[in-house]
């Protein structure tokens, strides 16, 4: 398994602030990088990916990569009580088609 | 599209006993994954097939647990005997060469007594 390393907090901010997550990577061969948000009971599923370095934004979510530091983050802006969930990082291996997974970071957005 | 659709949703036996998890992919999907979701180490990629043939079996745990996929709408995970230190979530997921994203099913919540 690559190595996936998240802080699984929990972290907490107040409704409208910004929140951060962090993620580092042991595997400097890994291609493409990925958010996935998992509500309590739910399944994951995909906020966003980001493939080369810098940052990339949709919305109030940017992710950023920085791969001679084997980093991404993901920035949620304006945060409301319904991004309260765990966030999961995500890389995939160099052939595109192994996807491993950092084991979360639990957010909880107080009103 | 109705999703990646997995059965049962929630597994209680016991100790010893066969376990098989079920998983349809989204139809048109060429990769499928199993996974398993614990607390201490979150998901862990236990197997990935694509076009029907198991490509990567590397982390599944042991001996004791094995997966098929008959054909392109099913997949089955097998876990014989079961131990209590199975007990997690399992989860399946499909996508498309040409995307990165995965779709995961709902689940199968196993817990072994």
């Amino acid at each position: 398994q690559k190595e996936v390393e998240q802080n699984s907090g929990p972290l907490s901010v107040p409704e409208g602030a910004i929140a951060s997550l962090n993620c580092t990577y042991s595997d400097r061969g890994s291609q493409s990088f990925f958010w996935y948000r998992q509500y309590s009971g739910k399944s994951p599923e995909l906020i966003m990916f980001i493939y080369s370095n810098g940052d990339k934004e949709d919305g109030r979510f940017t992710a950023q990569l920085n791969k001679a530091s084997q980093y991404v983050s993901l920035l949620i802006r304006d945060s409301q009580p319904s991004d309260s969930a765990t966030y999961l990082c995500a890389l995939s291996s160099n052939t595109g088609n192994q996807f491993y997974f950092g084991t979360g970071t639990s957010l909880t957005v107080i009103p | 599209d109705a999703g990646v659709i997995q059965s049962p949703r929630h597994e209680v036996t016991e100790m010893g006993q066969e376990v098989t998890l079920r998983c349809k992919p989204i139809s048109g999907h060429d990769y499928l994954f199993w996974y398993r979701q614990t607390m201490m180490r979150g998901l862990e990629l236990l197997i990935y097939f694509n076009n029907n043939v198991p490509i990567d079996d590397s982390g599944m745990p042991e001996d004791r647990f094995s997966a098929k996929m008959p054909n392109a709408s099913f997949s089955t995970l097998k876990i014989q005997p079961s131990e209590p230190r199975d007990s997690a979530v399992y989860f399946c997921a499909s996508k498309h060469t040409n995307t990165g994203e995965l779709f995961f099913g709902e689940g199968s919540r196993l817990t072994v007594l």
